[in-house]
This record gives C-alpha cells, structure tokens and sequence, in this order.
C-alpha cells in the first residue's frame, strides 16, 4: 500500500515557521511526493512536490530526507488562511492513499 | 482558465439505487481521477481514467465504475448504493506527465458531489 503517516493535528501562531513532517518509509525510488491541503467544504488544493532534491514555490518549501523515507512541508510564514488539513501523498502506481492529513491549527 | 466542475454538487438517493456523477476538466487536462472523501476512511483513490482508459483502480467493489469520453468529461457511477457510499466524491483533473507508469502532474479538484444515501 502507498501508505504515509502525518501527525494528526499541528498548532501554529501566525507569522512563524511550520514544519509538517510526512513518513513514506515503503515509497519506491520513482515515486514522486506530493503535498496537498483541503480547506474546510473545498477539495484539495496542490501544494507542492517533488522527487529528491528539496524544492520551492511560492507557497512553500519541501525538505526530503535523503534516503526519501520522509519529508517535511515548510511553511515559512503561517497565516489563518493556511489552517487547513494537509495530506502527504505518494504517487504510486496502482494505488492512491491520502491517509487522514494534519490537520493545521494557526492561531492569530 | 475554468476550473474543474463537478455535477450534481449534492444528491440524496436511497438504498438500491444507482447514481452517476459527472467531472469536466480544465482544458486541455486528459487524465481524470476520482476520489471518495469520508470522515472515517479519509480520502480514497477510486481510478483513474487518461484518453478514455483507465489506468489505474483502487481497492473499490465492483459496484463503483467509471468511464472517460472523448472530450476528456469524466463520469463515475455507482450502482445498488449502501448506506456506506454516503461521502464526499471528488474528481480531479492534471495534465498527467506519466513518469515510469505513474501520474506525476499536479492534480487540480473539484469541489465535489456530497452523496447522501438513505
């Protein structure tokens, strides 16, 4: 199974750094990691992603640990409107598993 | 650039009955992929579908099907519902860059149909 494992729920206070940590420990060498984030009554919304090297948009910044068991989402500046579900996910061949997400808590 | 839509955005069916639901993509966006939001299971791949044939399944019965047209409009269906298919379907569109047999173009959703089974 494309399984990952994410904390369920993380706290932040506006305008500090996030870091939102993925496991993906059974991921194969091809497989890219992507990260996605659900506001509440909306579908998801693309975040990033990335295969090996460590990667950056305007949104955020993707670390990927070397042996690429896991990787860590960086927000680098959170604002309330970044509270949302974020799910790591890992695009494997025959299946997709989203798993139950982190669910992101900034306060003002 | 539109969107992808999705229709109905909700439906309420009974137990026994059949739904189908519909998905257009962004422009130009060929490969289209469905997924069941529920708040026990979480989000739950279901197919996906790129130049009218499925590439990929996840674990679903048989009862959820799919089917891609030539303009790249997406429905999936469900047949003899349970009170379990209660969830949210999404569907989501990308322009697919397969890479060794896997999608690994950016995926862009739908708000989603909200199925209500009783």
């Amino acid at each position: 199974d494309a399984k990952t494992t994410q904390p369920n729920s993380m706290e932040s206070n506006e305008e500090e750094p996030v870091h939102l940590p993925c496991n993906h420990s059974t991921i194969s060498g091809t497989d890219y990691i992507h990260w996605y984030r659900q506001l509440p009554s909306q579908g998801p919304e693309y975040v990033i992603h990335g295969l090996t090297s460590n990667v950056n948009n305007r949104m955020a910044s993707l670390a990927i640990a070397e042996d690429r068991k896991s990787s860590t989402l960086i927000l680098h500046r959170a604002t309330l409107r970044d509270a949302a579900v974020y799910y790591c996910i890992w695009m494997g061949y025959s299946t997709l598993t989203f798993g139950k997400g982190t669910m992101l808590l900034v306060s003002p | 650039k539109a969107g992808v839509t999705q229709t109905p955005r909700y439906l309420i069916k009974t137990r026994g009955q059949q739904v189908t639901l519909s998905c257009s993509p962004i422009s130009g966006h060929r490969s289209v992929s469905w997924y069941q939001q529920t708040p026990g299971q979480g989000l739950q791949f279901l197919f996906e579908y790129f130049s009218e044939t499925q590439r990929n399944k996840g674990n679903f019965p048989g009862r959820f099907s799919g089917r891609q047209f030539s303009n790249s409009r997406s429905e999936m269906n469900v047949s003899t519902l349970e009170l379990g298919d209660s969830a949210l379907y999404l569907c989501a569109s990308s322009l697919a860059k397969y890479s060794g047999g896997k999608n690994t173009g950016e995926l862009f959703f739908g708000e989603g149909s909200r199925l209500t089974v009783l």
